[in-house]
């Protein structure tokens, strides 16, 4: 089993930081990571695959990066609307999320 | 566009079968795969497994003896069974679409049904 450890687990920042999320594989993945947002009583909603490439309605200040076994997820110019938690997904050999990320308004 | 929606019982009792449906508009089930994913409490997610669009399933190691996932394509729903629960088995329940983007991810969800195992 790949396990996925994301860091941190939650997250405070003020409206136009730049706020960075990482998850590290238990072994090397590929580039098959997905970054998902979900907001309270909603559905997770896909914004990055494949480590970098932003899914349609996804805005430009998300980001994704990383190889091998280290990866980032980056939000530069937080706005309000970015409130929420987090998730990364390995999907190279089944799936396994991350523990998660909550983000929040300093 | 594809919309999923769960309904089921949000209260089983312990030893006690846990069965969910996922309703699917927009989108026919007999492309891509169509899975199952839950949330503990705590915020872990899992993966529970899925159904492929020619109906073949494959499921999560940890729930194999339990799970069950099967379809009706004429409704356009694919439904989860899982057995014997525990009170470990409390979480909120998601149905997703896995899309092939070499390989297959999870690009569209619903909103959860929330499950509580008590007696």
């Amino acid at each position: 089993d790949i396990q996925m450890t994301q860091s941190p687990p939650s997250l405070s920042a003020s409206l136009g930081d730049k706020v960075t999320i990482t998850c590290q594989a238990s072994q090397n993945i590929n580039k098959y990571i997905a970054w998902y947002q979900q907001k309270p009583g909603k559905a997770p909603r896909l914004l990055i695959r494949y480590t970098s490439t932003l899914e349609s309605g996804t805005p430009s200040r998300f980001s994704g990066g990383g190889s091998g076994r280290d990866y980032s997820f980056s939000i530069s110019n937080v706005e309000s609307e970015d409130i929420a938690s987090y998730y990364c997904l390995q999907y190279v050999n089944l799936w396994t999320f991350g523990g998660g990320t909550k983000l929040e308004l300093k | 566009e594809v919309q999923l929606q769960e309904s089921g019982p949000g209260l089983v009792k312990p030893s006690q079968s846990l069965s969910l449906t996922c309703s699917v508009t927009g989108y026919s089930i007999t492309s891509n795969y169509w899975g199952w994913i839950r949330k503990f409490p705590g915020n872990k997610m899992e993966w529970m497994g899925y159904i492929s669009y020619s109906g073949s399933t494959s499921y999560n190691p940890s729930l194999k003896s339990r799970i069950s996932i099967t379809r009706d394509t004429s409704k356009n729903q694919f439904f989860l069974q899982l057995n014997s629960v525990t009170t470990e088995d409390t979480a909120t329940y998601y149905c997703a679409r896995f899309v092939y983007g070499s390989p297959y991810v999870m690009d569209a969800w619903g909103q959860g049904a929330s499950v509580t195992v008590s007696s």
